[in-house]
Parts: C-alpha cells; sequence; structure tokens
C-alpha cells in the first residue's frame, strides 16, 4: 500500500523554464510534507517542507502548493538549472502519536536540458 | 564541520555473512534511522531509534539488527537471514522526531 505517490518517473525541462513536480498522498492523518533532493550515490538534501496550515512555502526558485482537499502537493523550480537535474522525493508524516516517521514516494527524475 | 558519516562506501557481502554498515553522527541529534534504497522503489525505512538505547522497527526490519547505545552511533547489521540485501543504505539523523532529516552520503551493498 503506497501512502505517497510521485507518478512521473521522469521529467524532462529546458533551463530557465518552470519544473512542476507532483506529489499525491492517500492517508490523511498526514499533516507534514518535505521534499528531497538526491543525486547519484549520494545521500538525500532536504529542499523545502509545508505543514498542513499552509498552502503555500516559497524559498528562493522552490515553491511548495499543498491541496489538503486533493491530497496533493507540487513542486515548482523556477527558473530551472541544469544543476537542479537529480531525483526529488517527496516525504509525508503526522507531527502526532508516539512513533514518527516520514513515508517516502519512489522519486522522479528531473533532467533540466541546458 | 557537523555531519553523519557512512562507512565503508562500498561493501561485500558473501552468502551467509553478517556484514555491519556505520553512521556516525556529530549533530547532537536524538533521533536516528535507517533506509533502504533500491531502483524505483523509493527510500524505505528499516529501523530507527528516537533516543539512546531504545528503537523502532521499520517497515522492512526483517535480516536486520541495530543497536544505539550511544547517541553519536547507530550500526546495522545486514544479516544472513537477509536473502536479498543488495541496496543502498541510508543512514540519517533529526534533533527530534517529527523533524527534518539530514542524510549522509549511503553504503552500496552487494552480494558476492
Amino acid at each position: 500500500d503506497q501512502q505517497v505517490k510521485q507518478n512521473s518517473p521522469s521529467l524532462s525541462v529546458q533551463e530557465g523554464r518552470i519544473s512542476i513536480l507532483n506529489c499525491d498522498y492517500t492517508n490523511s492523518m498526514f499533516d507534514y510534507f518535505l521534499w528531497y533532493k538526491k543525486y547519484p550515490a549520494e545521500g538525500p538534501t532536504f529542499l523545502i517542507s509545508i505543514s498542513s496550515i499552509k498552502d503555500k512555502n516559497e524559498d528562493g526558485r522552490f515553491t511548495v502548493f499543498l491541496n489538503k482537499s486533493a491530497k496533493h502537493l507540487s513542486l515548482h523550480i523556477v527558473p530551472s538549472q541544469p544543476g537542479d537535474s537529480a531525483v526529488y522525493f517527496c516525504a509525508a508524516g503526522t507531527s502526532g502519536g508516539s512513533n514518527y516517521k516520514l513515508t517516502f514516494g519512489k522519486g522522479t527524475l528531473l533532467t533540466v536540458n541546458p | 564541520d557537523g555531519g553523519i558519516t557512512q562507512s565503508p562506501k562500498y561493501l561485500f557481502r558473501k552468502e551467509g555473512q553478517n556484514v555491519t554498515l556505520s553512521c556516525e553522527q556529530n549533530l547532537n541529534h536524538d533521533a536516528m534511522y535507517w533506509y533502504r534504497q533500491d531502483p524505483g522503489q523509493g527510500l524505505r525505512l528499516i529501523y530507527y531509534s528516537q533516543i539512546v538505547n531504545d528503537f523502532q522497527k521499520g517497515d522492512i526490519a526483517e535480516g536486520y539488527s541495530v543497536s544505539r547505545e550511544k547517541k553519536e552511533s547507530f550500526p546495522l547489521t545486514v544479516t544472513s537471514a537477509q536473502k536479498n540485501p543488495t541496496a543502498f543504505y541510508l543512514c540519517a539523523s533529526s534533533r527530534g522526531v517529527r523533524e527534518k532529516l539530514f542524510f549522509g552520503s549511503g553504503t552500496q551493498l552487494s552480494v558476492l
């Protein structure tokens, strides 16, 4: 049962254009969401997060949008740069309960072409 | 520099052998985690520890064991009971639960 889904395994965009990476979740208890970026043979690095009390969070070129009613979030990268080429993981967690863990999606490989 | 150190970078296991992956952090984080990444599978949680001398099973704990005797260290043993150990293993830590994770650079384990 995949609770966090990234339905696009890959995405290719031109440098300077917008990249939109999508993520859907099924567990309504999730109230904290994060995006991580991963290069091959390296550990993921944190990009941006959003809690369920907000519908948008922005950090430089990166913006995350949350649509709770649709159980959907997206990461926008504007403008896209070749160095953004990596695998992007969406992750979700809950702020309540004694046992906490993040659930990750399978990732989307973003390729930004010069 | 503060960070998470995983060693070795590459590890080979023979049939029937137990191997231990090292994870050390100097971030003074309370919580530590082990994830496994397979191609096309994303990250799956093996074990996590919220505090010293305590740890919990994740989604795929069978065939693995951990210990948390020190705050800084969270070694993972891949036992001979793990029949498909070939994967990229990632250690992570966080200040506490519900905080963002910081990851190490990973260990690639392969079976000879």
